[in-house]
């Protein structure tokens, strides 16, 4: 049982490089979430899908596009990376239903942008 | 703009004490509070969930909530070294919307042998 499995674990991109984080869940879940995790910052938002076919925007959009490929898998595209995008990327993903939705998390993407 | 404050730490407590954390929220409306432990380079895992006033117990994790002062805690007794993470607070949004949840930055602690 693998929950929610991310690729890459790490990455250097140069400045105006595209790249797209993947995020694959089996555990059937509705939503998915990208979250950005910088030093005393704490997670935040980038983009969400509440279930599938579905996005929407969250805290950070900016400089980030998404696309909920089906039920399963939730990547997020860097179109031209910049230095402030480097961080630690987490996607997430829980179940629908009544008040407890804790999250669970991918091992996450380590991306440095130079 | 919902904000959750943490206290911001870090903290040292030496083995078999009793570690506080403390978390603040703005957003009145909320009904769902979780705490999250994060070692060091490793993703965030869930420990403990609350939705209604007063405590909620689960081994020597007690998570307490106080929605009139929207204060949520966590205390963690005989604490281990292996308790030595950093601990985040995350507050659900509004039944009916999309389940998005904003985390506090985060407290750091580190359990002294």
């Amino acid at each position: 049982n693998a929950g929610v499995t991310q690729t890459p674990k790490f990455q250097v991109l140069k400045t105006g490089q595209s790249m797209t984080l993947q995020c694959a869940q089996d555990m059937n879940h509705n939503s998915m979430y990208w979250y950005r995790q910088d030093p005393g910052m704490g997670l935040r938002l980038i983009y969400y899908s509440a279930s599938e076919g579905t996005t929407d925007k969250g805290e950070v959009p900016n400089g980030y596009n998404v696309s909920r490929l089906n039920k399963r898998e939730f990547s997020l595209r860097l179109e031209s990376a910049a230095p402030s995008q480097t961080s630690v990327y987490f996607c997430a993903s829980s179940e629908k239903g009544g008040r407890d939705y804790g999250y669970t998390f991918g091992s996450g993407t380590r991306l440095t942008v130079v | 703009q919902k904000e959750v404050e943490q206290n911001s730490g870090p903290l040292s407590v030496p083995e078999g004490a009793i570690a506080s954390l403390n978390c603040t929220y703005s957003d009145r409306v909320s009904q769902s509070f979780f705490w999250y432990r994060q070692y060091s380079g490793k993703s965030p895992e869930l420990i403990m969930s609350i939705y209604s006033n007063g405590d909620k117990e689960d081994g020597r994790f007690t998570a307490q909530l106080n929605k009139a002062s929207q204060y949520v805690s966590l205390l963690i007794r005989d604490s281990q070294p292996s308790d030595s993470a950093t601990y985040l607070c995350a507050v659900g949004s509004p039944p009916g919307s999309a389940r998005q949840l904003t985390f506090g930055s985060g407290t750091q602690l580190t359990v002294l042998p």
